[in-house]
């Protein structure tokens, strides 16, 4: 088993649809990231939590540290959302585990 | 300018060939890193590097070697590449002062090794 797993692995949305992606994790974190990679391969960084709640324009990611359990949240999706979303835990002495990924397909 | 760039952006070579994958960065950071991604897997670590004199192996550092000539420059070889390399390459970057740690990731490389 992963220490990292997203779900779902694919997701297909309409325009404006509000989308979560979840991400669990098995070991103890000191900060979870949520990534975003685009359709040409950049990889960017959304957020880092390591409690709570953040929101940025139309995306809230929010963990809760005793389920080991984090949501990414888009309200109000657009075709321009499309990407790969990464879920990646930092453990003890800085290492990051990546989660697979899901693929989201935002159509018009 | 990218904050982080690496060259080639696309390499097709064969088997057998040395490769080297070069990263520069502008953002003025301390550690780098090199990942490997493959479909249907996670980013894995290949080596890092906290500083001009400091070289770890990460998850999978069989096959690679790595130079840190400067603060800024950090490259990848494979001596002697094979098929199973065949994969995307990001170099990446992190300042632990901000606190955030957050990676800067590079457009990526990617190679194909017939």
């Amino acid at each position: 088993k992963n220490e990292v797993e997203q779900s779902p692995q694919n997701l297909t949305a309409q325009e404006g649809e509000f989308i979560t992606i979840n991400c669990s994790y098995s070991v103890g974190i000191s900060a979870l990231h949520w990534l975003q990679q685009h359709p040409g391969g950049g990889i960017v960084s959304l957020f880092m939590l390591s409690s709570g709640k953040k929101k940025h324009g139309r995306l809230i990611a929010t963990i809760n540290i005793q389920e080991k359990h984090s949501s990414l949240h888009i309200t109000a999706s657009h075709p321009r959302d499309s990407a790969v979303y990464i879920c990646a835990v930092r453990t003890s002495g800085s290492r990051l585990t990546f989660g697979e990924g899901t693929q989201l397909t935002v159509n018009p | 300018d990218a904050d982080v760039t690496q060259t080639p952006r696309n390499r097709i070579t064969k088997t057998g060939k040395r490769i080297m994958l070069e990263c520069s960065q502008t953002k003025g950071h301390d550690r780098m890193y090199w990942y490997r991604q493959d479909p249907g897997l996670g980013l894995r670590l290949i080596y890092y590097s906290f500083d001009v004199k400091d070289i770890n192996k990460g998850e999978i550092s069989d096959g690679y070697s790595v130079s840190r000539q400067a603060q800024a420059k950090f490259s990848l070889s494979l001596e002697s590449a094979i098929p199973n390399q065949t994969a995307l390459y990001f170099c990446a970057t992190s300042d632990p002062r901000t606190g955030a740690n957050v990676l800067t990731f590079g457009a990526g490389s990617r190679l194909t090794v017939l």
